[in-house]
């Protein structure tokens, strides 16, 4: 059973700090990660999906990054806004071939004005 | 807006009641997920269908079943309802299914079983 861990489970920042947050996983049998963005009364939406080993992605202020050997991705957000407070959610698929993705039970991010 | 469609937002019915939850995928997606969100739980998948068949199971409960149509909706059909299957469920849908696609998630249905 693939077991996805996110830390820290919730998070409240002063607008402008940036943040990071973390996802672990088994390292062996990896062949992606997801990182979704889940606003209140709102659905989960895509941020990220990363493939390698030493991938960067980047989006707005956002960013993350993969270390495949040793199961972790970092989530970045830089400078945060009132706007960024949500759950952020990784996920990833059990197996290759197989559409049993896993998700973590979420940072809840909640940045203060 | 994601793109895919579920209906209806919210239901409430009562413990041995048979529900069903409709889902339509992005315009062009052949896959079809089905996910529980509970209360205090992560989201919990459930089944995915690719193309009118079932491509893979989660957790699923024998009393809950779903099924892709040739128009590429799905339902997922819940029976015997249970105080405790009073939950967020949400579809998602990708291109074909493969792991380095984004899943693209409705806007779920809130079911309550009273």
């Amino acid at each position: 059973i693939l077991n996805v861990e996110q830390s820290p489970q919730s998070l409240h920042v002063q607008e402008g700090d940036s943040t990071n947050f973390t996802c672990s996983f088994p390292s062996s049998n990896f062949y992606a990660l997801h990182w979704y963005r889940w606003e209140t009364a709102k659905s989960p939406e895509a941020l990220f999906v990363m493939t390698l080993n030493g991938d960067e992605k980047k989006k707005g202020r956002i960013s993350a990054t993969l270390n495949t050997k040793e199961g972790y991705s970092y989530l970045y957000i830089k400078g945060s806004q009132p706007e960024d407070s949500a759950t952020y959610l990784c996920a990833l698929p059990l197996t290759s071939g197989t559409y049993k993705y896993i998700f973590g039970t979420g940072t809840r991010l909640k940045v203060l004005a | 807006d994601s793109g895919v469609t579920q209906t209806p937002k919210h239901l409430i019915t009562a413990t041995g009641q048979r529900v069903t939850l409709r889902c339509s995928p992005r315009s062009g997606d052949l896959s079809v997920y089905w996910y529980q969100q509970s209360l205090d739980q992560g989201l919990q998948f459930l089944i995915q269908y690719y193309n009118g068949e079932e491509r893979a199971k989660g957790n699923i409960l024998e009393r809950f079943s779903a099924q892709q149509f040739p128009d590429l909706h799905s339902e997922l059909n819940l029976s015997s309802l249970e105080l405790g299957d009073s939950a967020l469920y949400f579809c998602a849908s990708s291109v074909d299914g493969a792991t380095n696609e984004k899943l693209f998630f409705g806007s779920g249905t809130q079911l309550s079983v009273l």
